[in-house]
């Protein structure tokens, strides 16, 4: 079983703020990593990829991952109430299956 | 582009009733998948297809069946309703490592 875990929520900030979300996952031969979002009632919306080690920046989000201790972080700078919503990790390998998280509901408070 | 399509967006069954859940896609993808979403609980993959004739077991297959006759259609069966399967369903689709496209989900209460 692959497992990926996400740091318990839910998660509250101020807007202009930055959220950072945790997830860690069980399966060493894990090699792409995914953030999405997904608001109240609606579908998963894909917000990120990441492979390689380090950092990856797109707009206000970063994603980080660390193979080694096998953990993927995603930062949301100048938080917005529009990210007010639940954030899904998920990994996967070369099978493209990805194994999904719990998820972390953020709340921007205005 | 249309995308993912699912239907129906919301179905009530009773208890030992049999419904398909549709899904199709317009992308050309040759990997699809069925989750299902509970609350709290992130999603879990109930079956999944490489391409037209191709489809295994997830994690949750269990009263559930699938087909894939076409590329772009991946319908979902369900056999004998139960409480259990009470769930928000997705189907999703991917062309390459980067990522699914998932439909709008259809919400199924067994009662």
């Amino acid at each position: 079983q692959k497992e990926v875990e996400q740091n318990s929520g839910p998660l509250s900030v101020p807007e202009g703020a930055i959220a950072s979300l945790n997830c860690t996952y069980s399966d060493r031969g894990s090699q792409s990593f995914f953030w999405y979002r997904q608001y109240s009632g609606k579908s998963p919306e894909l917000i990120m990829f990441i492979y390689s080690n380090g950092d990856k920046e797109d707009g206000r989000f970063t994603a980080q991952l660390n193979k080694a201790s096998q953990y993927v972080s995603l930062l949301i700078r100048d938080s917005q109430p529009s990210d007010s919503a639940t954030y899904l990790c998920a990994g996967g390998s070369n099978d493209y299956k990805l194994s999904f998280g719990a998820g972390t509901t953020v709340t921007v408070r205005a | 582009n249309a995308g993912v399509t699912q239907t129906p967006k919301f179905r009530i069954l009773k208890i030992g009733q049999s419904m398909t859940l549709q899904c199709a896609q317009d992308m050309n993808h040759n990997y699809m998948y069925w989750y299902r979403q509970d609350p709290g609980m992130g999603l879990k993959l109930i079956y999944y297809s490489v391409g037209a004739g191709i489809t295994d077991k997830g994690e949750v297959p269990n009263g559930y069946n699938v087909s894939r006759s076409t590329t772009e259609d991946f319908p979902l069966r369900l056999e004998l309703a139960a409480p259990s399967q009470t769930s928000v369903y997705f189907c999703a689709s991917s062309g390459t490592a980067d990522g699914y496209t998932f439909g709008s989900g259809t919400r199924l209460t067994v009662v």
